[in-house]
Order: structure tokens, then sequence, then C-alpha cells
């Protein structure tokens, strides 16, 4: 596609359901990252993928949060048993590889846990 | 691991005035310090970035400084005009795979 693109857009959920956040990275991306947003903070690094394997996990904040990419592109994010702390947005990030540093987001999906 | 502190958080800026955001960051093995922009609403985009083996990069009216002894960094915008309104967010690469965010600043030109 033309550019990264996450889905939902918005996503309202209650209080100990689970949600999938997913997203779709430029075609031919192999680097594939996911950042956290909370109202009026920075970009809080979640995990990033290199192909379909995550070296790098120790930002997922609990054992309620998970992510997995499937033949080198789409990837999803679940949070299991949401908690209100959980509401942010989800941004979504892909690079050519690894060692291409500029980072191409998506528009992120707004995740409101009631 | 690395840790980037950002400030100031808000900045308010006349219309033509320079406005400056400093960084700070903690793993001194970190070589590439990039600089994104995000408008309200919409995503993070890359505006300027720096590597470790140069103490300045100029692109138009934005400028990055590096100071690698310091380990600071900072963002330059000069003649600032309102569409320079936005959240800056300085970063730095931590290994060669995790870009690490400061804070962010929120940055307002008034005319």
């Amino acid at each position: 596609g033309a550019g990264v693109s996450q889905s939902p857009s918005n996503k309202v959920t209650e209080k100990g359901k689970d949600v999938e956040l997913r997203c779709d990275p430029i075609s031919g991306h192999t680097a594939l990252y996911w950042y956290r947003q909370s109202l009026g903070q920075g970009l809080e690094f979640l995990i990033y993928f290199q192909g379909n394997s995550a070296p790098d996990k120790s930002g997922l904040p609990s054992d309620r949060f998970s992510a997995e990419r499937t033949g080198g592109s789409v990837s999803t994010l679940t949070i299991q048993r949401t908690q209100q702390e959980d509401s942010a947005v989800y941004l979504c990030a892909s690079s050519p590889y690894i060692s291409e540093e500029k980072l191409f987001f998506g528009s992120g999906t707004q995740l409101s846990v009631l | 691991g690395e840790n980037v502190e950002q400030h100031p958080s808000t900045l308010s800026v006349q219309e033509g005035d320079s406005a400056v955001i400093k960084c700070t960051y903690s793993d001194s093995a970190s070589n590439y310090f990039p600089w994104y922009k995000q408008e309200l609403g919409k995503r993070p985009q890359l505006i300027i970035d720096i590597r470790s083996n140069v103490g300045e990069k100029k692109d138009q009216r934005i400028a990055v400084t590096l100071n690698k002894t310091a380990k600071h960094f900072s963002l330059h915008i000069t003649e600032t005009q309102p569409e320079d309104s936005a959240v800056y967010f300085c970063a730095a690469l931590q290994g060669a795979q995790k870009l690490v965010f400061g804070q962010g600043t929120r940055l307002t030109i008034n005319p």
C-alpha cells in the first residue's frame, strides 16, 4: 500500500475485554514497530519485529500484551483483560530494514477502555 | 538501556522568532538522533536527523546540533511560522534496532 495502515482507527471497549489492533506495513518493509502514546506523553516503545521474529519485547507493559507478525507483513497487537490505564493511541511504524532508521508511522488506533 | 530526556515540554514563541528544543541521552553508544514532528491529529513524521560523526546539520529553517561529549542534542527552528506549531519528538537509536523517544515538546507559534 501507499503507507502504513492501522485498524481500527478508534476502539472503545469495556474493562476486562480483549482487543486486537492491526498494522499493515508498507509493502517490502521488513522492520515493524509498535509504540504507545498516552495523552500528552511521548512515544513509548512496546516491541519491534524483524521479519516474523521479535528480538526485543522489553517494552511490553505486562503479560496481558502480546504481538505477532505473520508472513513478514501484517502484525497484530493483542491486549487481554483491558484496563483503563491501557487507554492510549497505539502507533505502528515500519522501515525497509532494521539498519534503515527512518520510521514511517501509521495513523494509530485510539483505544478507550471504559 | 537508553533514556532520552526532552525539554521544555511546552514552548510558545512569536512568529518570526527562533525556537530551541533540547534533549539529553544516556547511552554513549547511541549514534543516530532523529527529530519527528507530529501535527495535531496526524502521524509523526521525520523532519531531520543527525549521526554521531557530525556536529551540526541544517535543512532550510531547521538545524540540529549534537554534542557527543555532553550527550545532548538540540533542534533549532528559525523564522518560525504558524505551520511550525506541532509536537516535536527527539529520539536516540539504542543498538541497531530500537528508537527511544523523548516525551515531546508542544510548540505553539503565536501570530
